[in-house]
């Protein structure tokens, strides 16, 4: 069974500083793994991916992660953060068969002006 | 096309009503899953659907019946709610296996149950 943990609840920044999101997956087989953000009332739109190949994965609105198999990490970053960026992101992890999508608990980032 | 539409947007019923939630997409994908999803909370998985065929039930309680009619549909029946029930309900759709297991999620229909 996979599981997925996010160990911060909330992470509040400054706008245009740097950000660093993270999260610890377990699993005994090989995963999939993924990042999401859900803005307010709406529903989760995909970041980034991790299926195999390069550790280093860069996603949509200057966003990328790092697969870190020996510390089973996928830390989220951003080198510098939006106002627009203040959302809920989740991370989430899958078998190679989809046959679930497990989700962390999210954190929510807040920027500051 | 990368759309997975879902309707109603927002639903209000009473604890002896039936009612349905639709979800839809077109990128031929072979796996729909619901999710449930409270304020503040991670989505929770429900149900997942491969190949049309119920494969995940989580043991969700039977006043919630999934159906899906063909690869591109996926219902949700409601029926008997709880006030609990209240939530976001979230369906996604994906390839079933393979190299691109990324899913695609619906706006979300925000159920109240009264």
């Amino acid at each position: 069974a996979q599981s997925v943990t996010q160990l911060d609840s909330q992470v509040p920044v400054f706008e245009e500083a740097p950000v660093e999101l993270r999260c610890n997956y377990s699993s005994s087989v090989s995963v999939y793994l993924f990042w999401y953000v859900q803005y307010p009332n709406q529903g989760l739109q995909l970041l980034l991916k991790y299926l195999s190949g390069s550790t280093l994965v860069k996603g949509i609105n200057g966003f990328e992660a790092e697969f870190n198999k020996s510390q089973t990490s996928f830390h989220l970053r951003k080198p510098s953060v939006h106002i627009s960026d203040t959302a809920e992101y989740f991370c989430a992890v899958s078998d190679p068969w989809a046959s679930k999508i497990i989700f962390g608990s999210g954190t929510r980032l807040s920027i500051r002006p | 096309d990368t759309e997975v539409t879902q309707t109603p947007k927002h639903l209000v019923m009473g604890m002896t009503n039936k009612k349905s939630l639709k979800c839809e997409q077109h990128m031929g994908h072979r796996a729909m899953y619901w999710y449930k999803q409270k304020a503040k909370k991670p989505p929770e998985l429900m149900f997942v659907y491969s190949y049309e065929k119920l494969s995940i039930n989580e043991s969700v309680p039977s006043r919630f019946s999934p159906e899906c009619p063909n690869s591109s549909l996926l219902n949700l029946h409601l029926h008997a709610l709880q006030p609990e029930d209240s939530a976001l309900y979230l369906c996604a759709s994906s390839q079933a296996g393979g190299s691109n297991t990324e899913a695609f999620f619906g706006q979300g229909t925000r159920l109240t149950v009264v």
